[in-house]
């Protein structure tokens, strides 16, 4: 079974700073992988960025990258040159082995002006 | 590349009514999966279909909720006898083949039990 946890529940950054958003998971499958997802106030999920298991690099995707530690079981989205539209929920999922996601609770993230 | 679309956006309905959303997959997205969102929480997964077979059901997925997906194509969530809990967003997605493929959702619809 696989289990998110992001602890950050809530989170401010100032515009134009990086913000580093938590993610642990705990899955006892070989080969996995983490996907993020955005909630903005509207509802609408949308993803950002993969990560899998055996992938070489950290992902990167525009400002979005993953500083993937798979020793630590953690897969922590940064956010580079924050933008106010960057305020939004943020969730962390992995993949079951029908590719169903299990999700964490999100984090709340609040780009200030 | 139309997107995933749910309808109705919100359905506001009186306990012990069923009611029926409808979620319209990207084309050519083989599977298709339904979540239920509370308010603060992650999504939680429900079902999901591959072409028009329903391969998994959650332990969420009460006698009370049933979904199709007749043709491979679009999908319905149907609940019977609603309930106060059942108060949610809920959520459909759908994804193209290949293990790594992101799964694509709609704008969900928001149910509300009187």
């Amino acid at each position: 079974a696989q289990k998110i946890t992001q602890t950050q529940p809530g989170m401010f950054v100032q515009e134009k700073e990086a913000v580093t958003l938590d993610c642990t998971y705990d899955t006892s499958d070989p080969s996995y992988g983490l996907f993020w997802y955005k909630q903005p106030s509207s509802g609408e999920m949308i993803f950002l960025i993969y990560q899998g298991s055996y992938d070489q690099q950290n992902a990167t995707e525009g400002r979005y990258s993953l500083n993937f530690q798979k020793a630590r079981k953690s897969a922590n989205l940064v956010i580079s040159a924050s933008q106010l539209g960057d305020s939004a929920m943020y969730f962390c999922a992995n993949p079951g082995s029908a590719r169903q996601l299990t999700f964490g609770s999100g984090t709340q993230l609040t780009v200030l002006p | 590349d139309t997107g995933v679309s749910q309808d109705p956006r919100h359905k506001i309905t009186k306990r012990g009514q069923n009611v029926t959303f409808r979620c319209d997959p990207i084309s050519e997205h083989n599977r298709l999966y339904w979540y239920r969102q509370t308010l603060g929480q992650g999504p939680e997964f429900l079902t999901y279909f591959q072409n028009e077979a329903q391969l998994e059901k959650s332990r969420l997925l009460s006698d009370r909720f049933s979904a199709e997906r007749p043709k491979g194509s679009f999908s319905t969530l149907e609940i019977q006898r609603t309930e106060q809990g059942d108060s949610a967003m809920y959520l459909c997605a759908s994804k193209a083949p290949g293990g790594n493929q992101p799964q694509h959702f709609g704008d969900g619809t928001r149910l509300s039990i009187l």
